[in-house]
């Protein structure tokens, strides 16, 4: 069936460094959205892109959509100890059904 | 403010024991998910409804099953507990079917089987 792998699974980044998480679908995507889910909670919306090729841009936060639509990454510049939690991207397939990758956590340390 | 409230927060309970997890919501949207979240598997879809007396499988919804009596509801049953269900259940929504329409997550439900 369809799937949408992320990678790393963890990611432990000093306080300052960069952090990037990558998602690759086994299918092409109608769209693809970012969830945060910080520890103990829920996950929470941050975008959808729906274009290929599309960058968009969130304070420190890049996100971008592959150009066949297949993948798409999270880019955190200068991290910060508020990053901290787990970052899933979530691919909308033709049926309209949300397929989850399996998120990657991160860790900053101050 | 819309919300959606997921009840209990936190649930014991033993293998064999039939358990309901509920999900009200107050935003109106047509489409009800619920998801189980386990280490190393990320979020995966149980159930879902498009709609009143609509439902439909997810990937792992062997053990579970849903009603959709109403909007607001969208309940969770496990038939018959197993240790293998434990988790923590989150109930989502989303306005409709359009691709470009975003889920809003519950508080979740961790749910102990033994």
């Amino acid at each position: 069936g369809q799937q949408v792998m992320q990678i790393p699974q963890y990611q432990h980044v000093q306080e300052g460094e960069d952090f990037t998480t990558y998602c690759n679908s086994s299918t092409t995507l109608s769209n693809i959205q970012w969830y945060k889910q910080r520890p103990g909670g829920h996950p929470v919306f941050l975008i959808q892109l729906v274009k290929s090729g599309e960058v968009k841009k969130q304070k420190r936060l890049t996100f971008q959509f592959g150009e066949a639509k297949k993948n798409s990454s999270l880019h955190i510049t200068a991290t910060q100890t508020t990053d901290v939690g787990t970052y899933f991207c979530a691919g909308q397939s033709n049926t309209g059904k949300l397929i989850f990758g399996q998120g990657t956590t991160l860790q900053v340390k101050p | 403010d819309a919300e959606i409230t997921q009840s209990p927060r936190h649930k014991i309970t033993e293998t064999g024991r039939q358990v309901t997890l509920a999900c009200h919501q107050t935003w109106n949207h047509n489409n009800m998910f619920w998801y189980r979240q386990d280490l190393g598997h990320g979020l995966r879809l149980i159930h879902y409804s498009y709609g009143v007396h609509d439902t439909n499988k997810g990937e792992v919804s062997d053990g579970y099953s849903v009603s959709r009596s109403n909007t607001e509801d969208l309940p969770l049953t496990l038939e018959s507990a197993a240790s293998s269900q434990t988790s923590v259940y989150f109930c989502a929504t989303r306005t409709s079917g359009s691709p470009t329409d975003t889920q809003y997550f519950g508080p979740g439900t961790r749910l102990t089987v033994l």
